[in-house]
């Protein structure tokens, strides 16, 4: 089935405890992307990764990392989260045609104490 | 401004209505265009996306862009309770691979 998986699903951590998110497809997408989702705000995209080794900035880069050594992986790492991260995180994956449709994961909801 | 702006809602309409949902862009993100319906607490999941003028049809749906008046809009013929969900207007940036999606449009179907 092709799906884009994401873990955890939910996470409750302290204040400048680093922690990392996990996002996996399999479909072969050149594409990943991750956003974050808070009321009165909609989806914002943090990075987005074109393929291997190529990632950039989305709109609200601040406070995140991201790697992509393998095409199928695009973790998020939290180096040190603050509350103001808090948030519900989606990650998505898609081919490198621009009229290709983002698969998105199940999401991971996060609060940072 | 923002750059991509829906009508927060709730939009509600009877059973069988038409549901007509709306979303502007700036000029600098006109590329490609998406709708996408997100259950509470689900992920986003696609429903049309248009690219050129005019109206495409899908179903109960159909999407239609104007991009002279940088508008996009989703009509939802016959609609029905399990409609009821959040609607997502995004845009994709015109030279990027960036998206900007709007705050989104609560529809809810009243049975």
């Amino acid at each position: 089935e092709a799906q884009v998986t994401q873990n955890p699903r939910y996470l409750i951590t302290v204040t400048g405890k680093k922690l990392t998110v996990t996002c996996s497809q399999n479909m072969n997408h050149e594409y990943m992307s991750w956003y974050r989702q808070d009321p009165g705000l909609g989806l914002r995209q943090i990075y987005y990764s074109m393929n291997v080794e190529v990632t950039d900035k989305g709109d609200v880069p601040e406070g995140y990392k991201v790697s992509r050594k393998e095409k199928r992986n695009f973790p998020l790492i939290l180096e040190s989260p603050s509350p103001n991260q808090t948030s519900l995180y989606f990650c998505a994956s898609r081919r490198a045609g621009s009229t290709d449709t983002q698969y998105f994961g199940p999401g991971t909801r996060l609060t940072v104490l | 401004q923002k750059e991509v702006e829906q009508n927060s809602g709730p939009l509600s309409v009877p059973e069988g209505a038409i549901a007509s949902l709306n979303c502007t862009y700036s000029d600098r993100v006109s590329q490609s265009f998406f709708w996408y319906r997100q259950y509470s607490g689900k992920s986003p999941e696609l429903i049309m996306s248009i690219y050129s003028n005019g109206d495409k049809e899908d179903g109960r749906f159909t999407a239609q862009l104007n991009k002279a008046s940088q508008y996009v809009s989703l009509l939802i013929r016959d609609s029905q309770p399990s409609d009821s969900a959040t609607y997502l207007c995004a845009v994709g940036v015109k030279g990027t691979y960036k998206y900007i999606f709007g705050t989104g449009t609560r529809l809810k179907v009243l049975a």
